[in-house]
Protein backbone atom coordinates (compact mmCIF):
# COMPACT_ATOMS: atom_id res chain seq x y z
CA UNK A 1 0.00 0.00 0.00
CA UNK A 2 1.14 3.73 -0.55
CA UNK A 3 2.23 5.41 3.08
CA UNK A 4 1.56 9.34 3.24
CA UNK A 5 3.46 10.98 5.52
CA UNK A 6 2.22 14.52 6.16
CA UNK A 7 4.03 17.80 8.23
CA UNK A 8 3.68 19.31 10.81
CA UNK A 9 1.76 16.95 12.91
CA UNK A 10 0.43 20.34 14.84
CA UNK A 11 0.60 23.62 13.76
CA UNK A 12 0.38 26.97 15.69
CA UNK A 13 -0.98 29.63 14.37
CA UNK A 14 -2.56 33.26 14.00
CA UNK A 15 -5.14 35.01 12.20
CA UNK A 16 -3.72 36.07 8.57
CA UNK A 17 -0.71 33.89 8.66
CA UNK A 18 0.44 32.06 5.51
CA UNK A 19 0.35 28.13 6.27
CA UNK A 20 2.03 25.71 4.27
CA UNK A 21 1.25 21.63 5.16
CA UNK A 22 3.52 18.88 3.51
CA UNK A 23 2.31 15.76 2.28
CA UNK A 24 4.51 12.92 1.11
CA UNK A 25 3.59 9.57 -0.62
CA UNK A 26 5.70 6.75 -0.37
CA UNK A 27 5.92 6.16 -3.63
CA UNK A 28 5.15 8.19 -6.91
CA UNK A 29 1.07 9.09 -7.52
CA UNK A 30 1.28 11.74 -10.07
CA UNK A 31 -0.97 14.64 -9.30
CA UNK A 32 -3.89 11.84 -7.69
CA UNK A 33 -3.50 13.67 -4.34
CA UNK A 34 -7.01 15.32 -2.42
CA UNK A 35 -6.97 17.58 0.62
CA UNK A 36 -10.09 17.43 2.87
CA UNK A 37 -10.82 19.77 5.43
CA UNK A 38 -12.23 18.32 9.21
CA UNK A 39 -13.57 19.99 11.91
CA UNK A 40 -14.30 18.51 15.38
CA UNK A 41 -17.52 16.25 14.81
CA UNK A 42 -18.30 16.91 11.29
CA UNK A 43 -17.41 15.04 7.85
CA UNK A 44 -14.18 15.95 6.21
CA UNK A 45 -14.95 18.71 3.36
CA UNK A 46 -13.10 18.44 0.05
CA UNK A 47 -10.61 21.71 -0.52
CA UNK A 48 -8.64 20.68 -3.58
CA UNK A 49 -7.77 17.28 -5.61
CA UNK A 50 -5.82 16.57 -8.81
CA UNK A 51 -2.98 18.16 -6.62
CA UNK A 52 -3.97 21.98 -7.24
CA UNK A 53 -7.18 22.20 -8.65
CA UNK A 54 -9.86 23.83 -6.16
CA UNK A 55 -12.68 22.21 -5.58
CA UNK A 56 -15.96 24.75 -6.85
CA UNK A 57 -16.69 26.94 -3.31
CA UNK A 58 -13.58 26.43 -1.47
CA UNK A 59 -12.18 30.09 -0.96
CA UNK A 60 -8.81 30.71 -2.94
CA UNK A 61 -6.65 31.38 -0.25
CA UNK A 62 -6.35 27.50 -0.62
CA UNK A 63 -4.24 26.12 -2.81
CA UNK A 64 -2.34 23.18 -3.82
CA UNK A 65 1.04 22.09 -5.61
CA UNK A 66 3.04 19.43 -6.41
CA UNK A 67 3.05 16.04 -8.17
CA UNK A 68 4.74 12.63 -7.55
CA UNK A 69 5.70 12.14 -4.00
CA UNK A 70 5.76 15.87 -2.90
CA UNK A 71 2.83 17.77 -2.08
CA UNK A 72 1.70 20.97 -0.47
CA UNK A 73 -1.32 22.60 1.20
CA UNK A 74 -1.21 26.65 1.25
CA UNK A 75 -3.61 28.76 2.79
CA UNK A 76 -2.65 32.28 2.32
CA UNK A 77 -3.89 34.08 4.77
CA UNK A 78 -5.40 32.16 7.60
CA UNK A 79 -9.27 33.13 9.05
CA UNK A 80 -10.63 31.80 11.89
CA UNK A 81 -12.56 29.14 10.15
CA UNK A 82 -9.54 27.80 9.06
CA UNK A 83 -8.34 25.91 12.22
CA UNK A 84 -9.60 22.53 11.75
CA UNK A 85 -7.52 19.10 10.76
CA UNK A 86 -5.95 18.72 7.21
CA UNK A 87 -5.91 15.30 5.69
CA UNK A 88 -4.37 14.77 2.57
CA UNK A 89 -5.72 11.50 0.51
CA UNK A 90 -4.16 9.49 -2.46
CA UNK A 91 -6.07 8.77 -5.27
CA UNK A 92 -3.89 6.42 -7.19
CA UNK A 93 -4.13 3.12 -5.70
CA UNK A 94 -6.14 1.60 -3.23
CA UNK A 95 -7.02 5.13 -1.39
CA UNK A 96 -5.20 5.78 1.81
CA UNK A 97 -5.31 9.33 4.10
CA UNK A 98 -2.48 10.63 5.68
CA UNK A 99 -2.24 11.14 9.42
CA UNK A 100 -3.48 15.06 9.71
CA UNK A 101 -2.40 18.47 10.77
CA UNK A 102 -4.15 19.89 13.47
CA UNK A 103 -4.06 24.02 12.85
CA UNK A 104 -4.96 25.21 16.14
CA UNK A 105 -4.95 29.25 17.28
CA UNK A 106 -1.82 30.78 18.56
CA UNK B 1 -29.81 19.72 -2.86
CA UNK B 2 -27.62 16.75 -3.20
CA UNK B 3 -26.94 14.72 0.12
CA UNK B 4 -26.39 11.81 1.66
CA UNK B 5 -28.16 10.55 4.67
CA UNK B 6 -26.82 7.80 7.15
CA UNK B 7 -28.68 5.73 8.81
CA UNK B 8 -28.50 6.15 13.15
CA UNK B 9 -26.06 4.82 15.59
CA UNK B 10 -25.96 1.35 16.37
CA UNK B 11 -24.62 -0.33 19.51
CA UNK B 12 -23.01 -3.98 18.92
CA UNK B 13 -21.48 -6.71 20.94
CA UNK B 14 -18.15 -8.16 20.33
CA UNK B 15 -18.59 -10.81 17.32
CA UNK B 16 -21.83 -9.34 16.20
CA UNK B 17 -22.11 -7.62 12.40
CA UNK B 18 -23.43 -3.93 11.33
CA UNK B 19 -24.86 -2.74 8.51
CA UNK B 20 -24.80 0.96 7.98
CA UNK B 21 -27.08 2.87 5.02
CA UNK B 22 -26.34 5.66 2.92
CA UNK B 23 -29.78 6.51 1.10
CA UNK B 24 -28.47 9.24 -1.84
CA UNK B 25 -30.38 12.24 -3.53
CA UNK B 26 -30.09 15.32 -5.59
CA UNK B 27 -28.08 13.56 -7.75
CA UNK B 28 -27.85 10.58 -10.65
CA UNK B 29 -26.92 7.72 -8.30
CA UNK B 30 -25.50 5.05 -10.63
CA UNK B 31 -23.01 7.95 -12.16
CA UNK B 32 -21.10 8.07 -8.99
CA UNK B 33 -19.18 5.14 -7.23
CA UNK B 34 -19.31 5.69 -3.13
CA UNK B 35 -16.46 5.13 -0.64
CA UNK B 36 -16.61 3.96 2.99
CA UNK B 37 -14.34 6.01 5.53
CA UNK B 38 -14.06 5.42 8.99
CA UNK B 39 -12.71 7.55 12.53
CA UNK B 40 -12.01 5.80 15.60
CA UNK B 41 -12.45 8.29 18.44
CA UNK B 42 -9.21 10.52 18.60
CA UNK B 43 -8.03 9.37 15.30
CA UNK B 44 -7.58 9.67 11.52
CA UNK B 45 -10.01 8.78 8.76
CA UNK B 46 -9.52 5.43 7.31
CA UNK B 47 -10.61 4.52 3.94
CA UNK B 48 -12.42 0.59 4.04
CA UNK B 49 -13.65 0.52 0.53
CA UNK B 50 -15.10 1.62 -2.73
CA UNK B 51 -18.40 0.33 -4.22
CA UNK B 52 -19.15 1.53 -7.87
CA UNK B 53 -23.11 2.02 -7.94
CA UNK B 54 -23.16 1.62 -11.67
CA UNK B 55 -22.09 -1.99 -12.07
CA UNK B 56 -21.58 -2.83 -8.25
CA UNK B 57 -17.79 -3.62 -8.60
CA UNK B 58 -15.63 -3.26 -5.02
CA UNK B 59 -12.17 -2.97 -4.10
CA UNK B 60 -11.67 -3.17 -0.54
CA UNK B 61 -8.71 -2.39 1.72
CA UNK B 62 -6.74 -4.93 2.24
CA UNK B 63 -7.08 -4.96 6.42
CA UNK B 64 -10.44 -5.56 6.52
CA UNK B 65 -11.25 -7.72 3.36
CA UNK B 66 -13.43 -10.67 4.44
CA UNK B 67 -14.91 -8.93 7.01
CA UNK B 68 -16.94 -5.96 5.24
CA UNK B 69 -19.23 -6.43 2.74
CA UNK B 70 -20.64 -3.06 0.31
CA UNK B 71 -23.62 -3.38 -1.52
CA UNK B 72 -26.02 -0.84 -3.31
CA UNK B 73 -29.60 -0.78 -4.64
CA UNK B 74 -30.23 1.44 -7.61
CA UNK B 75 -34.54 1.04 -7.00
CA UNK B 76 -33.96 3.50 -3.50
CA UNK B 77 -30.30 4.84 -4.25
CA UNK B 78 -29.12 3.33 -1.45
CA UNK B 79 -25.55 2.47 -0.50
CA UNK B 80 -24.55 -0.26 2.22
CA UNK B 81 -21.96 -1.45 4.91
CA UNK B 82 -21.92 -4.34 6.40
CA UNK B 83 -19.04 -4.89 8.77
CA UNK B 84 -18.79 -8.57 10.08
CA UNK B 85 -17.16 -10.48 13.78
CA UNK B 86 -16.91 -6.59 15.29
CA UNK B 87 -14.01 -5.96 17.77
CA UNK B 88 -13.73 -3.06 20.12
CA UNK B 89 -11.57 -1.45 17.30
CA UNK B 90 -14.11 -1.08 15.31
CA UNK B 91 -15.55 1.53 17.32
CA UNK B 92 -15.67 4.80 15.59
CA UNK B 93 -17.87 7.05 13.27
CA UNK B 94 -18.78 5.43 9.69
CA UNK B 95 -18.86 8.10 6.80
CA UNK B 96 -20.29 7.25 3.03
CA UNK B 97 -19.19 9.88 0.50
CA UNK B 98 -19.82 10.16 -3.11
CA UNK B 99 -16.94 9.04 -5.00
CA UNK B 100 -15.11 10.63 -8.30
CA UNK B 101 -12.53 8.45 -8.06
CA UNK B 102 -9.58 10.61 -9.08
CA UNK B 103 -10.90 13.85 -8.19
CA UNK B 104 -12.25 13.52 -4.80
CA UNK B 105 -14.53 12.89 -2.38
CA UNK B 106 -17.57 15.61 -2.65
CA UNK B 107 -20.42 14.74 -0.60
CA UNK B 108 -20.27 13.04 2.79
CA UNK B 109 -22.53 12.05 4.85
CA UNK B 110 -23.28 13.03 7.99
CA UNK B 111 -21.75 9.88 9.75
CA UNK B 112 -23.26 7.08 11.33
CA UNK B 113 -21.56 6.20 15.35
CA UNK B 114 -20.94 2.03 15.88
CA UNK B 115 -19.78 1.62 19.16
CA UNK B 116 -18.62 -2.25 20.17
CA UNK B 117 -18.73 -3.34 23.37
CA UNK B 118 -19.33 -5.99 25.80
Amino acid sequence: DIQLTQSPSFLSASVGDRVTITCRASQGISSYLAWYQQKPGKAPKLLIYAASTLQSGVPSRFSGSGSGTEFTLTISSLQPEDFATYYCQQLNSYLTFGPGTKVDIK
Amino acid sequence: QVQLVQSGAEVKKPGASVKVSCKASGYTFTSYGISWVRQAPGQGLEWMGWISAYNGNTNYAQKLQGRVTMTTDTSTSTAYMELRSLRSDDTAVYYCARDRTRRGMDVWGQGTTVTVSS
